[in-house]
């Protein structure tokens, strides 16, 4: 079955570490996106890319980094520069440009500080 | 600033209720507006509406953009308890400070008691 795989479902992280979350797609779409949802908000986002070895900040990118070394795989560090991490951790993608195609998304991943 | 609103924030009705929740924006370079559901975990993709005035419906699910008023709507009628969830209006660009990515809003919140 094409999906979005996201791993993993719940993270804790430590004061001062770095985490990395995993998203993988099976669905040859060229465009991935990171986004993040506090509750009783909208989705943020955080960073996207729309094609492999390129990826654009998006509204929230501080104390995050990403990297699309393969064009299946999209993975999110949240770093310990971001002070606030908790929260819940979408991944998504499309076959093009959002907007023009529809973004179908992964499970999520919720991130907790321990 | 572009920003997608929609209302109500939250809203309770029973089984077999018809509900209609919208959506405005002011956004620029508009492309799409899309609708999802979001029950736990990922949103699911609903419709992507391109041109006013045109209907789309799926099951007891319909959805129309009024391009002029810069509006949507979601109306489901002969409501469930398995419709209860966020569901999230999201509005596509062509260009501009997200380079084409969607623009959520907060979502309304639905609850069908039975």
């Amino acid at each position: 079955d094409g999906g979005i795989t996201q791993s993993p479902k719940y993270l804790f992280r430590k004061e001062g570490q770095n985490v990395t979350l995993s998203c993988e797609q099976n669905l040859n779409h060229d465009a991935m996106y990171w986004y993040r949802q506090d509750p009783g908000q909208g989705l943020r986002l955080i960073y996207y890319s729309q094609i492999v070895n390129d990826f654009q900040k998006g509204d929230i990118a501080e104390g995050y980094s990403v990297s699309r070394e393969k064009k299946e795989s999209f993975p999110l560090t949240v770093t310990s520069a971001q002070k606030n991490p908790t929260a819940f951790y979408l991944c998504a993608s499309s076959a093009e440009g959002a907007g023009r195609q529809p973004q179908h998304f992964g499970d999520g991943t919720r991130l907790s500080i321990l | 600033e572009d920003k997608v609103v929609q209302s109500p924030l939250s809203l309770v009705v029973h089984e077999g209720d018809t509900v209609t929740l919208n959506c405005s924006y002011e956004v620029t370079n508009f492309r799409s507006l899309l609708w999802y559901k979001q029950e736990k975990k990922a949103p699911t993709f609903l419709f992507m509406l391109t041109s006013s005035g045109i209907e789309k419906k799926s099951g007891r699910l319909s959805s129309i953009l009024d391009k002029k008023e810069l509006f949507s709507i979601l109306n489901i009628t002969a409501t469930q308890t398995g419709d209860s969830a966020v569901y999230l209006c999201a509005v596509g660009q062509y260009y501009g400070g997200s380079q084409g990515n969607l623009i959520f809003g907060k979502g309304t919140k639905l609850s069908v008691k039975p």
